[in-house]
């Protein structure tokens, strides 16, 4: 089976753009969590969706949005970029609900702001 | 709220030395889910091994072990024999099921360098 992908792999944008990030889940999961990366928060949960509905979210502002489609693919979105948010965006897919099921990462995507 | 701890932020041993890598967690939930995953500098997570809290028994595979201790909140991580490939940052995560549920909560992480 081919392994989580995420794209674009890398990102650069200047402060006060948007950007979408795009995730697609290993074939059959249907869970697909985002995290931040960032060397000085660590990894922080941003939000989890399981068949298209927003599950749980973590505490970031606003600005943070995602998405599931019906092919459990995934997108977030970040809007009104600050500096603060360059980091590495790891989508992670499970089978089941995270809470019971192991979680595979992609390779992450690396954003950085200017 | 839930809680991870890893307390060693760096380790550094020589090829063939054992090392063991400690997780100390904190949660409210009484099931829950412990992980362990390897983060390489390419930089994806790589998962090597989820226990459930009713689940203590240690685990080994190959020159990995797992030791899981309720009593002390603790799931520790041994490599044996290290070699220059076990190179890498390693995380400790913690998924509730009932208050904390869907949240991963992860450690700061390990940075465990081998040298030849």
């Amino acid at each position: 089976k081919a392994g989580v992908t995420q794209t674009p792999r890398y990102l650069i944008k200047t402060r006060g753009q948007q950007v979408t990030l795009s995730c697609s889940p290993i074939s059959g999961h249907r869970s697909v969590s985002w995290y931040q990366q960032t060397p000085g928060q660590g990894l922080q949960f941003l939000f989890e969706y399981f068949s298209e509905t927003q599950r749980n979210k973590g505490n970031f502002p606003g600005r943070f949005s995602g998405r599931q489609f019906s092919n459990s693919r995934s997108e977030m979105n970040v809007s009104t970029l600050e500096l603060g948010d360059s980091a590495l965006y790891l989508c992670a897919s499970s089978y089941r609900e995270t809470s019971t099921d192991t979680q595979y990462f992609g390779p992450g995507t690396r954003l950085t702001v200017l | 709220a839930q809680k991870v701890t890893q307390a060693q932020t760096e380790i550094s041993v020589v090829e063939k030395e054992d090392v063991t890598l400690d997780c100390v967690y904190e949660t409210r939930d009484t099931t829950y889910y412990l992980f362990w995953y390897k983060q390489p500098p390419s930089g994806e997570l790589v998962f090597l091994i989820r226990r459930n809290s009713f689940d203590e028994q240690n685990e080994i595979s190959g020159r990995y072990s797992w030791n899981f201790q309720k009593s002390t909140s603790s799931f520790n991580f041994t490599i044996t024999a290290s070699q220059v490939v076990d190179s890498a940052v390693y995380f400790c995560a913690l998924s509730g099921t009932n208050t904390n549920a869907g949240k991963s909560t992860f450690g700061d992480g390990t940075t465990l360098t081998v040298k030849p």
